[in-house]
């Protein structure tokens, strides 16, 4: 067990919805970042928290958007969805440079 | 031309075998390498973190960073049908503020 914890584990939503992914990072990291995991992409990075402040951004879509709260758990928000948003989104914390990943959200958009 | 690759495999050994999984990179400022092992419908776990060049051993795995050639190298030793899995590499410059991820090699071991 990572101590990361991701909810909900899978999300069934239809193209153009909104929805909210959660992360509650290991006791004591500062650090969250998001990730999107999809077969022909692999593993891209989405944006980075520390904090609650806003520290890197990578690929991630204007559609999208992201902040960490003052108890440090945080919060994807995925709009006007797509087919091609389908993926397993991935947050991990960290100390230093060495992630811990939660198991993910399954996101299924029809 | 990605900042890091990583041949996607896949990779089948039998028990046993000893396996080398490789990524090269070409940012010369990536000063933390990582490993993860991710299994199917889980998160990547972290195997191994180095920084910088040299060796570091745990276990079965050994990893190996040589910066002059950029070239990581994860080794497993007497590999099981556990190990099984998708080997990630990961590495970021100093702060680690943005860590890049090779794609992935699929490693079978075959009881």
């Amino acid at each position: 067990d990572s101590g990361v914890t991701q909810t909900p584990k899978h999300l069934i939503t239809a193209t153009g919805q909104r929805v909210t992914l959660r992360c509650s990072p290991r006791s004591g990291d500062l650090s969250v970042y998001w990730y999107q995991q999809s077969l022909d992409q692999g593993l891209q990075f989405l944006i980075q928290y520390y904090n609650g402040e806003e520290r890197a951004k990578g690929n991630i879509l204007e559609r999208f958007s992201a902040q960490q709260f003052p108890d440090l758990h945080s919060e994807l928000n995925l709009s006007s969805l797509e087919l091609g948003d389908s993926a397993l989104y991935f947050c991990a914390s960290s100390v230093d440079s060495g992630h811990h990943f939660g198991n993910g959200t399954r996101l299924t958009v029809t | 031309q990605k900042e890091v690759e990583q041949d996607p495999g896949p990779l089948s050994v039998p028990e046993g075998a000893i396996v080398s999984l490789n990524c090269t990179y070409s940012n010369s400022a990536f000063q933390y390498f990582m490993w993860y092992r991710q299994y199917s419908r889980k998160g990547p776990e972290l195997l191994m973190y180095t920084y910088s060049s040299g060796n570091k051993e745990d276990g079965r795995f050994t990893a190996q960073v040589d910066k002059s050639s950029k070239y990581i190298s994860l080794f497993i030793r007497d590999s099981q049908p556990s190990d099984s899995a998708t080997y990630l590499c990961a590495m970021s410059e100093t702060g680690g503020f943005k860590t890049i991820f090779g794609a992935g090699t699929r490693l079978f071991v075959k009881a």
